[in-house]
């Protein structure tokens, strides 16, 4: 059974850089067909889809968000990260990294969108 | 302001069947049959009910069945439970450049 963690400090500072990691077990990140994505929901609000990356390093990111991640693989340790600059207090939310199936992707679209495994979700506050 | 339109919340009797909407735009839902759907009871990770508009996860009940017209697709839960309470949100593809999009999410109520 595929499971994924979320970990990293539960703190950050206002335009500090949040960093969260997701470590995968029980199956290989560089499993073709598969993109590894974070998805975060602020208190009380929705979903928001922050961005996903491939094993190769192919990335997709939300146009909101852009400028301010980065996410990153590391297939020798089967895990992927995201980086959050200049956050604020907007950024606090529940974090989640998650298996994104995309399919086959072409310039412009992909074959399928879900995500079908899910870490549990850790909470990031942005506070001084 | 989320991409796609869902209803804040919806309710039902135990037995009876419901269904939540998901409105989108010729750009997402009405181009791609690429909408998911997730259920999120307090404190969980979402879980996925229905990929590619209407096929569904092995371990899903067949209770819950997806659909789409036009630009709006729906998720219909029929023989309600209590354990049906929870946050639904719907999910779409809009293209290379955004490929997901998720709704603001509907509240469901079992009464």
């Amino acid at each position: 059974q595929l499971q994924l963690q979320e970990s990293g400090p539960g703190l950050v500072k206002p335009s500090e850089t949040l960093s969260l990691t997701c470590p995968v077990s029980g199956g290989s990140i560089s499993t073709s067909s598969y993109y590894w994505g974070w998805i975060r929901q602020p208190p009380g609000k929705g979903l928001e889809w922050i961005g996903s990356i491939y094993y190769s390093g192919s990335t997709y990111y939300n146009p909101s968000l852009k400028s301010r991640v980065t996410i990153s693989v590391d297939t020798s340790k089967n895990q992927f990260s995201l980086k959050l600059t200049s956050v604020t207090a907007a950024d606090t939310a529940v974090y989640y990294c998650a298996r994104h199936i995309l399919g086959y992707c072409s310039s412009t679209s992909c074959t399928s969108n879900y995500f079908d495994y899910w870490g549990q979700g850790t909470l990031v506050t942005v506070s001084s | 302001q989320s991409a796609l339109t869902q209803p804040a919340s919806v309710s039902g009797s135990p037995g009876q069947s419901i269904t939540i909407s998901c409105t989108g735009t010729s750009s997402d839902v009405g181009t791609y049959n690429l909408v998911s759907w997730y259920q999120q009871h307090p404190g969980k990770a979402p879980k996925l009910m229905v990929y590619e508009v209407s096929k569904r996860p092995s371990g899903v009940s067949n209770r819950f069945s997806g659909s789409k017209s036009g630009n709006t697709a729906s998720l219909t839960i029929s023989g309600l439970q209590a354990e049906d309470e929870a946050d639904y949100y719907c999910c779409s593809h809009a293209g290379a450049r955004t490929p997901v999009v998720f709704g603001g999410g509907t509240e469901l109520t079992v009464l």
